[in-house]
């Protein structure tokens, strides 16, 4: 059964500031892997997909990388804003489920201080 | 405009009463998914529906949730008989099917069971 593990589970850090948040799960056969932000009482929204073919995605200033041998993926935040501060979930999908449903970890809540 | 549509955006119902939980996409996708997020803990999954039949539904999907696309548009939960414990975000996602693009999430619905 999968399992999505996600360190730390917060973090503060001062305005500009480059930081790394942590997602690991247990079984290596994944479809995809998606990195989202939830903001307090809000939905998630989709930042990054790494398709499991894949190493690495960037969209402006995040960056996710994949090992799937591993098991793990990471998030990287340059140049962090007050603006940031939100819950990171990672998700991953399994080629064995049918359906592609998404098993999330429980998150890291990000605050950044300006 | 978002991706998805999702009403009410809170819904207070007295213990036992019917709910019935509303998303709407705005472009045809093939998978359409429920998710829940009790306050505090991680997002799950619930069911998923692909080609006008649950593909997959979990432990928690008992006998009182059902969930069906009547028009070819709308796709709802409903929650027969509802406990304390149904108290949650509801989350409706949907899916293209291509492993190149995410799955793309609603703004969710507060379920508050009193």
């Amino acid at each position: 059964k999968q399992e999505v593990t996600q360190i730390p589970a917060a973090l503060s850090v001062p305005e500009g500031e480059n930081l790394v948040l942590n997602c690991s799960f247990t079984d290596s056969a994944i479809y995809n892997l998606q990195w989202f932000r939830q903001d307090p009482g809000k939905g998630l929204t989709s930042l990054l997909l790494i398709q499991s073919s894949q190493r690495e995605q960037t969209s402006g200033r995040l960056n996710a990388s994949l090992d799937k041998s591993s098991g793990r993926s990471t998030l990287y935040i340059a140049a962090s804003q007050p603006g940031d501060s939100a819950t990171y979930l990672c998700a991953v999908s399994s080629t064995m489920d049918s359906s592609y449903k998404l098993i999330f970890g429980s998150g890291t809540r990000l605050l950044v201080r300006p | 405009e978002p991706e998805v549509t999702q009403t009410p955006s809170h819904q207070v119902t007295q213990m036992g009463q019917e709910v019935i939980l509303r998303c709407v996409p705005i472009s045809n996708h093939l998978y359409f998914y429920w998710y829940r997020q009790i306050l505090g803990q991680k997002v799950e999954f619930l069911v998923s529906f692909y080609n006008n039949e649950i593909s997959e539904k979990s432990e928690i999907f008992d006998d009182q949730f059902s969930v069906e696309r009547p028009d070819g548009s709308n796709f709802t939960l409903k929650i027969r008989s509802t406990k304390l414990e149904d108290s949650a975000m509801y989350f409706c996602a949907i899916w293209t099917g291509e492993n190149n693009q995410p799955q793309h999430f609603g703004d969710g619905t507060r379920l508050s069971i009193l």
